[in-house]
């Protein structure tokens, strides 16, 4: 068990809704990342927060947007769905105190749009 | 970030040592080699890291040559739960906060093999 903790699980949904990912960092973690992985894609960044400031981006689209709140947990937005956002979605956190802290993931949400 | 290259694919014996050599030539000197693991769709699990000495944690060795353009992860008595898709990553270790999120390529699928 990383500690780290994402809410829902499974989340089936259909095209051009909206949904709410949850993650809960580790105890003491400053930092959440945001990765997707889809079937054809591997493992993707999207975002990163360091203690509530966003702090670096990847490949996420504009349709997405994340935040990290006051008690350091996240939540990833996805709106407008379409049938390619099918995917795993994971959080990582980190200490990020230093220069070498490894990152601990989540076991995801897996999204599926219909 | 330097770019690793992996096998795609291994077999291995249960009960005998797992070796995955990784290959980053172009490796510059703050830069770590970190190891992941990703069994079946679970979130990708932090198995070890290192700056140029050996090291040994309870998972696994990662042996680093002398010039830092290879590296290889040990797993000394595999057994079938370490049947997984293992990344190696190169990460620039930098006081700015901003530049941490890992990089993942496809990894190399090992089996594990009764």
């Amino acid at each position: 068990d990383s500690g780290v903790t994402q809410t829902p699980k499974h989340l089936i949904t259909a095209t051009g809704q909206r949904v709410t990912l949850r993650c809960s960092p580790r105890s003491g973690d400053l930092s959440v990342y945001w990765y997707q992985q889809s079937l054809d894609q591997g493992l993707q960044f999207l975002i990163h927060y360091y203690n509530g400031e966003e702090r670096a981006k990847g490949n996420i689209l504009e349709r997405f947007s994340a935040q990290q709140f006051p008690d350091l947990h996240s939540e990833l937005n996805l709106s407008s769905l379409e049938l390619g956002d099918s995917a795993l979605y994971f959080c990582a956190s980190s200490v990020d105190f230093g220069t070498e802290s490894p990152l601990h993931f989540g076991n995801g949400t897996r999204l599926t749009v219909t | 970030d330097a770019k690793t290259t992996q096998p795609p694919s291994m077999d291995c014996a249960e009960g005998r040592a797992a070796n995955l050599p990784c290959n980053h030539s172009t490796i510059s000197g703050n830069e770590y080699v970190y190891w992941y693991r990703q069994i079946h769709s679970q979130g990708p699990q932090y198995i070890i890291h290192g700056l140029k000495n050996n090291e040994t944690n309870e998972m696994a060795s990662l042996i680093i040559t002398e010039d830092r353009k290879s590296s290889t992860l040990i797993l000394p008595h595999a057994t079938l739960r370490d049947t997984a898709v293992y990344y190696c990553i190169v990460r620039v270790e930098s006081w700015d906060t901003g530049r941490r999120a890992l990089t993942f390529g496809s990894g190399t699928r090992l089996q594990v093999q009764p």
